[in-house]
């Protein structure tokens, strides 16, 4: 069955680093979702992007779909505490939404 | 107040009996879904439902049924043929299709345990 991959699975960054997580499909995705999930808590959406090579950002967040609409990623520029969470990506195919594994994110003060 | 509520949040069950997790939603949204997630792991679709009375398996549906009588709601049952039931329950809406957003709204989730 169609899979979405993340990497990495975990990061560890000190606070005022980049990071980066990468979301792969094994197929052709109508869509990519970016959720953030902090710790104890439920899925809320950040983003959409639907168009090949299509960027968008969100002030310290920036995400790509790539050309081929098969992998996507998300890049945090100088990550505060605020930001540890994990960050799944979902692709959407005929009304059902497929989740990547998830990049859980801790920040270090 | 519009979202998603999801009761209860936590929920213990002996080994064999079925437990219903309500989901309820007053966004006027026609598609409502449920996951499940495992500690450390991402989420793994369950049942999907599009419209009233309507409603498909996702990936991880043996051991589980839901209905969807009302637009409202969709109410999830675990039952007791599900092997390794203790997780997280997630419920999701999204807005209707055709209007170019299918984000998803989740609501605060239900933890069961079963021993």
């Amino acid at each position: 069955g169609q899979q979405v991959m993340q990497i990495p699975q975990y990061q560890h960054v000190q606070e005022g680093e980049d990071f980066t997580t990468y979301c792969n499909s094994s197929t052709t995705l109508s869509n990519i979702q970016w959720y953030k999930q902090r710790p104890g808590g439920h899925p809320v959406f950040l983003i959409q992007l639907v168009k090949s090579g299509e960027v968008k950002k969100q002030k310290r967040l920036t995400f790509q779909f790539g050309e081929a609409k098969k992998n996507s990623s998300l890049h945090i520029t100088a990550t505060q505490t605020t930001d540890v969470g994990t960050y799944f990506c979902a692709g959407l195919r005929t009304y059902k939404y497929i989740f990547g594994t998830g990049t859980r994110l801790k920040v270090l003060a | 107040d519009g979202g998603i509520t999801q009761s209860p949040k936590y929920l213990f069950r002996k080994e064999g009996q079925n437990v219903t997790l309500s989901c309820e939603q007053n966004l006027n949204h026609d598609a409502m879904y449920w996951y499940r997630q495992d500690p450390g792991q991402g989420l793994r679709l369950i049942y999907y439902s599009q419209i009233v009375n309507d409603f498909q398996k996702g990936d991880i549906a043996e051991g589980y049924s839901v209905s969807r009588e009302k637009k409202e709601s969709f109410p999830l049952t675990v039952t007791s043929a599900q092997k390794n039931p203790t997780a997280f329950y997630l419920c999701a809406s999204s807005p209707p299709a055709g209007r170019g957003r299918y984000e998803q709204y989740f609501g605060p989730g239900t933890r069961l345990t079963v021993t």
